[in-house]
């Protein structure tokens, strides 16, 4: 079962403009909750996290919002930058029994335009 | 460079070989990751290392697998009698535990295995 989903295989915007990514979960022993950005050939790069207990947390352009009663989570992007183009993976950490993972989606692969 | 490392970077083995991935995390970080990741996929947990301890084992992590962590300090990954299904990217990551005001973990660049 996929506890975490992208359901936006992509998406496209024009440099300048907001791009939002979103992720839903279906675990409520979820704790964290973090994007990835992960370039061809190279591991994944963390860009931002948020608690499962705040609703919002901002760094410079990006930023997570959290909506624990639908168990959905976005990334904000503004303003988008042909550089910000890769694949952007949502993660959720748990932590059971002493051990802790992360969770991630399949990715959501954003484009800016020029 | 401080960062998660990862080698070797790209194999190609033959089906029935054993191969065998390096990782050296960041050095005060006691937690250490393995995840695999396949195309159109996100990372897929392996295992967990808090110190030299393995504490969770995915049921991806079949009997042909093993992986360790002596002295808490580096990590091996070994694929027994590769099959032509492990092909994936084998990533490693590594965090400071939890408490401490940290709660992302840092990727390595993976290696790249490819069974022939």
């Amino acid at each position: 079962d996929q506890q975490v989903k992208q359901n936006s295989p992509s998406l496209s915007v024009q440099e300048g403009r907001i791009s939002i990514l979103n992720c839903d979960y279906t675990n409520s022993m979820f704790d964290y909750f973090l994007w990835y950005k992960k370039y061809p050939a190279e591991g994944p790069t963390f860009l931002i996290s948020i608690s499962s207990i705040k609703d919002k947390n901002e760094d410079g352009r990006f930023t997570v919002f959290l909506n624990k009663s639908a168990k959905h989570l976005s990334l904000h992007i503004v303003p988008s930058q042909p550089g910000d183009s890769a694949v952007y993976f949502c993660a959720a950490r748990i932590t059971q029994g002493g051990s802790e993972k992360l969770v991630f989606g399949k990715g959501t692969k954003l484009t800016v335009n020029p | 460079d401080t960062g998660v490392s990862q080698n070797p970077r790209h194999k190609i083995t033959k089906r029935g070989q054993n191969v065998t991935f390096r990782c050296d995390p960041i050095s005060e970080h006691n937690r250490l990751y393995w995840y695999r990741q396949t195309l159109g996929q996100g990372p897929e947990f392996l295992t967990y290392f808090q110190n030299e301890a393995q504490l969770e084992k995915s049921r991806l992590l079949s009997d042909r697998f093993s992986a360790e962590r002596p002295k808490g300090s580096f990590s091996t990954l070994e694929i027994q009698r590769t099959e032509q299904g492990d092909s994936a990217m084998y990533l490693c990551a590594s965090s400071l535990g939890l408490g401490q005001g940290n709660t992302e973990a840092f990727f390595g660049q993976g290696t790249r295995l490819t069974v022939v």
